[in-house]
């Protein structure tokens, strides 16, 4: 067990709809990343939010967006969903925001658009 | 651009073999980190080892070691007496430091069935 929390476990849903990831990073960790991953992509890095502040963006669509709230838990928002959003997705965490911090991954939040 | 190459897609052995899981990076710092992590059938992502540009110490931990080469830009991966246990995908990943953030840049996989 990682420390890292994420919930649901799975979501199903249709296409056009809206839904809301959570993820609870590891308890004194700063740094939360979220990731994609899906069959034709790998891992995916989507963005990364530091003490409350997005630190850096990766391949997140603009129908994604995420933030980081004061307790430091993060929320992951995806938008009119297409079939191809369905995916797994990890969230992370790290104590600090340097390269030489290791990543720990949630369990992932398996998503389906149908 | 940096990059992460993990060729062998699949890996199939017997138990008690010995297994090596190659990972080729490619990047422009002189100071970046390499990962490998463990994604067993449940799912999650599991860290293994950090390894930093500056150490390129090899390093061993229990059946699992690991070879760091600057010179060839690889950093493998060897399961020795393999089990059933090790059956996942191994994911090596590079993390650079002169770039802002601190995201992972993952290579697509190497999916290892270790049969008894």
């Amino acid at each position: 067990d990682s420390g890292v929390t994420q919930t649901p476990k799975h979501l199903i849903t249709a296409t056009g709809q809206r839904v809301t990831l959570r993820c609870s990073p590891r308890s004194g960790d700063l740094s939360v990343y979220w990731y994609q991953q899906s069959l034709d992509q790998g891992l995916q890095f989507l963005i990364q939010y530091y003490n409350g502040e997005e630190r850096a963006k990766g391949n997140i669509l603009e129908r994604f967006s995420a933030q980081q709230f004061p307790d430091l838990h993060s929320e992951l928002n995806l938008s009119s969903l297409e079939l191809g959003d369905s995916a797994l997705y990890f969230c992370a965490s790290s104590a600090g925001d340097l390269s030489t911090d290791t990543q720990y991954f949630g369990p992932g939040t398996r998503l389906t658009v149908l | 651009a940096q990059k992460v190459t993990q060729a062998q897609t699949e890996i199939s052995v017997v138990e008690k073999e010995d297994v090596t899981l190659d990972c080729v990076y490619e990047t422009r710092d002189t100071t970046y980190y390499l990962f490998w992590y463990k994604q067993p059938p449940s799912g999650e992502l599991v860290f293994l080892i950090r390894r930093n540009s500056f150490d390129e110490q090899n390093e061993i931990s229990g059946r699992y070691s690991w070879n760091f080469q600057k010179s060839t830009s690889s950093f493998n991966f060897t399961i020795t007496a393999s089990q059933v246990v090790d059956s996942a995908v191994y994911f090596c990943a590079l993390s650079e430091a002169e770039q802002a953030g601190t995201a992972l840049i993952f290579g697509k996989g190497t999916t290892l069935s270790v049969s008894s």
